[in-house]
This record gives C-alpha cells, structure tokens and sequence, in this order.
C-alpha cells in the first residue's frame, strides 16, 4: 500500500498568512493526488484534484503543486472560513490511501 | 444539482447488522463507481473501497473484507453499505463519494453499543 506523509499534523496560523501543506507518498503516484477540507461535522470538500487543478468554485487562493512523491497545498491568504482539517488522497493505485490530516486553526 | 442523501444515525448492538444507503440525483448513476469512507470519531478519513455501479463487481479494501458488503439498487440510483455482526470498532461516520470524489455523501453515523 502506498503511504501517504502528511505534515504537519496540526497548525496555527494567522489571518492573511501562507500556509502550505505537505504530502509525501511512499512511491510516485503520477500526480494522482486530491486535497480535502473537512469542518467538524461536515463531509469532506474537494478543493485540488490531480495535483493542481482547482475544484470549480473554490476560491483561487487555494493551489496545489507537486509531483512524483511529493505535493503540496498552498493558501495564499489565509481567511477565517479556511479554519478546517486538511487531507490528502492518492488515488494512483488501489488501496486509496489518505494522508493523517492537518489540522488548521487561527492563531 | 448532483445529490449523494445518505440515510440516517443508526443505534446498533455488538452481533447485529446495518444496511446504510446513499441515494444518488442529479447526474447517471451508472456513470460513475461509488466508494466508501470510514471515519471513527476524531480520526482521520479511511478508504474502505469501492463499487462498479456498471457492473455492480465491488472491491473492498483489506480491512473491510469479510463483513462488508457493497451493493446497488440501480433503479432507484442506490448504493449500499452493509455491516454484519458489527463490532464496537465499526462506531463511526461513513460516507460515499462518487468517483473523483467531487461529491459526497453527508455522512452517516453508526454507534454500536450494548
């Protein structure tokens, strides 16, 4: 199975800041890669799917980059309603596997 | 608009089973698969496998072998989820997504308790 690195796990960050997101899978996954975010109580929301290509209607500041093992999740300019919990999906080989999360919240 | 309507919070005891539905509007069912997420309270998101709503061959992944199963109702637009003799570990929120996981279920929460 691939396994998917996801760091950090949680962080604080403030408004209008960078914040950047990583995760580093086992072996290439070809770019095969979606970001989540998830409130509590909610099911998750696509935001970035093949590894940097935006969900319609999600806001531009959010950005995907990577490839072979590596990729990450980048906020521009951090806004209240980004307060969530962040996962990533490989969906290059079976079993999928999600990264641990990344917990989110304002400084 | 395109709609995954899961069924609602279920109250089980250890030994029995569940049967949980997504409902799917808005676009061909058959057009895309339908996969399933577990998600244990507090924890994070975990795959537990998928099911050709074409062909209705399922594939599960290897923790959920066994006492999962995957099945459709395709005249009514209809995934399935079915957990026999459910154990205390099965407590969770499970979901469905259809393929590329562009939409979701809203969840549906399981407590298995004597």
């Amino acid at each position: 199975d691939i396994k998917m690195t996801q760091s950090p796990s949680s962080m604080y960050a403030s408004l209008g800041e960078r914040v950047t997101i990583t995760c580093k899978a086992s072996q290439d996954i070809n770019s095969y890669l979606s970001w989540f975010q998830q409130k509590p109580g909610k099911s998750p929301k696509t935001l970035i799917y093949r590894a940097n290509r935006l969900v319609d209607g999600v806001p531009s500041r959010f950005s995907g980059s990577g490839s072979g093992q590596d990729y990450s999740l980048t906020i521009s300019s951090l806004e209240y309603e980004d307060m969530g919990i962040y996962y990533c999906l490989q969906y290059d080989e079976f079993p999928l596997t999600f990264g641990a999360g990344t917990k989110l919240e304002l400084k | 608009q395109i709609q995954l309507v899961q069924s609602g919070p279920e109250l089980k005891k250890p030994g029995e089973t569940v049967k949980i539905s997504c409902k799917a509007s808005g676009y061909t069912f058959t057009d895309y698969s339908m996969h399933w997420v577990k998600q244990a309270p507090g924890k994070g998101l975990k795959w537990m496998g998928w099911i050709n709503t074409e062909t209705g061959e399922p594939t599960y992944a290897d923790d959920f072998k066994g006492r999962f199963a995957f099945s459709l109702e395709t005249s009514a637009s209809t995934a399935y989820l079915q957990i026999n003799n459910l154990k205390n570990e099965d407590t969770a929120t499970y979901f469905c997504a259809r393929t590329g996981f562009d939409y979701w279920g809203q969840g549906t929460t399981l407590t298995v308790s004597s």
